[in-house]
């Protein structure tokens, strides 16, 4: 079946340092990707919209210089979070849709950031 | 959907008990809604979808369950193993098919 990968699973990094989230289609090309955020014990959040070929959307409240996002083929999308502070410390989750495939998502297994 | 919650929800259950997960939802035009199952550190995972065309949909020892009037939907869990122990969400889709989730409910299966 159709899966998503994410990379890395898991990241420790100092604050102010910069970090990649990757966020891949394995066997279907997801022109759309959707990024989310989750806090302890919260539901998951929507951050943005990554769209192949475009600029991103960005929800209200969402920082689009800090979250960096990049859609340049059909299967890869990457969150960059910039200038990483402890309160960006935070589980963060990609899905794309199965084109074709009616309304269905598909999840990445998550990326737990803690920024020291 | 609701608003997302400072604390989570918890639902404690036998082992071989049915469980039944409650969920309100806020957009009336909302036409799709799924409900997903979180372990803990992993992504969500896909367990029954319904349309609101429909007031109830079965699957493998899950049933969704659909009032539109009270915007209010639930998942029944049949015969709950310790396997089922997670944190379920319910999930609407807008029409840019972004999800939009519920606050949860932990599900703690005891043995």
């Amino acid at each position: 079946g159709a899966v998503v990968s994410q990379h890395p699973s898991r990241v420790i990094c100092k604050s102010g340092t910069s970090v990649k989230i990757e966020c891949r289609s394995l066997d279907f090309q997801a022109t759309t990707m959707f990024w989310y955020r989750q806090f302890p014990k919260q539901s998951l959040m929507l951050m943005a919209t990554s769209n192949e070929g475009s600029k991103a959307t960005y929800e209200q409240g969402v920082e689009k210089d800090k979250f960096l996002i990049n859609h340049a083929s059909l299967t890869l999308s990457t969150l960059t979070v910039t200038s990483a502070h402890p309160e960006d410390s935070s589980f963060y989750i990609c899905s794309a849709p199965l084109t074709g495939g009616g309304e269905k998502l598909f999840f990445g297994s998550g990326t737990q950031l803690s920024v020291l | 959907g609701e608003s997302v919650g400072l604390h989570l929800p918890t639902l404690s259950v036998q082992e071989g008990d049915n469980s039944i997960i409650n969920c309100a939802y806020s957009n009336s035009a909302s036409d799709y809604f799924i409900w997903y199952k979180q372990e803990s550190g992993k992504g969500p995972q896909f367990i029954i979808d319904i349309r609101s065309n429909m007031d109830k949909r079965q699957g493998q020892r899950v049933t969704v369950l659909l009032n539109k009037t009270v915007k209010h939907l639930s998942l029944q869990i049949a015969a709950t193993q310790p396997g089922d122990s997670a944190v379920y969400f319910c999930a609407e889709i807008g029409s840019a098919r972004q999800l939009t989730f519920g606050s949860g409910t932990q599900l703690t299966v005891l043995p």
